[in-house]
């Protein structure tokens, strides 16, 4: 089946321009998260959707970042005033259900490069 | 959330066995054990996971310490396109609030032709 799809693949922008990037998750998966892997650093974590719980917000790094899952399946994160320590690779992953012995997917992420 | 340590890096040798340490001496009784691999320019894929059992699938196995406090992934014959970064992981079995992935650096495996 159709695994985590993400788009753009590739996006190039200037400095204060915003930013959306999309996730479409594995059909069924009721969990999503946002990644972020920085040149040269680990992954760090950004969001989580469950359900219709209210989102985990906690790896969100400033207020210039938001994201929203619609009908609990596709989802834009969306940087503001976009800043050249924003280039990164943005991953995007889901699980069937959040427990500790789920497996989250990931999708092949979004190259951002901020001029 | 427990940490883990691993080495920063590894060499193999085609079809030969390796095997990617992992401490966790402060694993909680209800922390999964999971791996991940990132290969190049890809998003990370799930290995393997287990709780306090051995464990095998098709692409690895999973040795777990009888304490718990260390496990080994094992590639039994790594292949070139093992060349990846392994990463471990401990999640909450109970999941609780979010089940964020937190990962550290991991380890850079090459494998040599």
């Amino acid at each position: 089946g159709a695994g985590v799809s993400q788009s753009p693949s590739n996006k190039v922008t200037e400095k204060g321009k915003d930013v959306e990037l999309r996730c479409d998750p594995i059909s069924g998966h009721t969990a999503l998260y946002w990644y972020r892997q920085s040149l040269g650093q680990g992954l760090e974590f950004l969001i989580y959707f469950q359900g219709n719980s209210a989102p985990d917000k906690s790896g969100l790094p400033s207020d210039r970042f938001s994201a929203e899952r619609t009908g609990g399946s596709v989802s834009t994160l969306t940087i503001q005033r976009t800043q050249q320590e924003d280039s990164a690779v943005y991953l995007c992953a889901s699980s069937l259900a959040p427990r500790g012995a789920d497996t989250q997917y990931f999708g092949p992420g979004t190259r951002l490069t901020v001029l | 959330d427990a940490k883990t340590t691993q080495p920063n890096s590894m060499e193999s040798n085609e079809e030969e066995p390796v095997h990617l340490p992992c401490n966790h001496s402060t694993i909680s009784g209800t922390d999964y054990i999971h791996w991940y691999r990132q290969l190049p320019s890809q998003g990370p894929e799930y290995v393997i996971h287990g709780l306090t059992s051995n464990v095998n699938n098709r692409m690895a196995s999973l040795a777990i310490a009888e304490d718990r406090k260390s496990s080994t992934l094992i590639l039994h014959r790594a292949t070139l396109r093992d060349a990846a970064v392994y990463y471990c992981i401990l999640r909450d079995g109970y999941g609780g609030a979010t089940n964020k992935l937190i990962f550290g650096t991991g380890t850079l495996l090459a494998v040599q032709p």
